[in-house]
């Protein structure tokens, strides 16, 4: 079976702009969760999403929106970039929302300039 | 917060040692989560254990979960060259934490061939 896969790998994108950032889960799994790495940090939580309810939010600002489809697909929205938004974004799927282990795509490289 | 402490930041072995990485949380669990990350790629997880487990084995990992010290330890045995990552650990809640896993700074470990 396919792992977490997200598109696109690298994105290279000016401040005040938008970017739309995709997952899709593991097959079956309905909890999709997104977290961002600044470099040499470790990932920070910014959005759960199961059964196409969001679950839970971390402490991101509005500009971070998010939504999950009727396949459990989710896509993560950032407005209005500011460097800062520069980090790898990674989206984890689980079985369900609790205790699951999380299972980690490879992430989409976001560089703001 | 759940956010895990991982100690030391850095550990640097000669292959065939062992590794050991300790973690420190300030609030109860419901359980406790390892995950590594190779440079640049999704963070891949590696044991769960449950607060009321003292220790797992899998493969060449043992961890170890003290509650009472609010502290768990990860032991790699004979490290080789492909554990070269850096390690994180994730206390978890459970119940209403929806699948939000807190994560430190990790630690960097590097195993020279």
């Amino acid at each position: 079976d396919a792992g977490v896969t997200q598109s696109p790998t690298h994105l290279i994108k000016t401040r005040g702009q938008q970017v739309t950032l995709r997952c899709s889960p593991i097959s079956g799994h309905k909890s999709v969760s997104w977290y961002q790495q600044v470099l040499g940090q470790g990932p920070q939580f910014i959005f759960q999403y199961y059964e196409k309810e969001e679950r839970g939010r971390g402490n991101f600002p509005d500009r971070f929106s998010a939504r999950q489809f009727p396949n459990y697909s989710s896509e993560l929205n950032v407005n209005a970039l500011l460097l800062g938004d520069s980090a790898l974004y990674l989206c984890a799927s689980s079985l369900r929302q609790d205790v699951s282990p999380l299972h980690f795509g490879n992430g989409t490289r976001l560089t703001v300039t | 917060s759940q956010q895990g402490e991982e100690d030391p930041q850095a550990l640097s072995i000669q292959e065939g040692e062992n590794a050991t990485m300790n973690c420190s949380y300030k609030t109860s669990i419901n359980n406790l989560q390892w995950y590594r990350q190779n440079s640049g790629r999704g963070l891949v997880h590696l044991i769960l254990i449950r607060s009321n487990e003292r220790e797992k084995h899998s493969g060449r990992l043992r961890v170890t979960l003290d509650t009472s010290k609010k502290s768990s330890s990860l032991l790699i045995t004979a490290s080789r060259a492909a554990d070269t990552a850096s390690y994180f650990c994730a206390p978890n809640a459970g119940g209403t934490s929806y699948g939000k896993l807190t994560f430190g700074q990790g630690t960097i470990l590097t195993v020279h061939p």
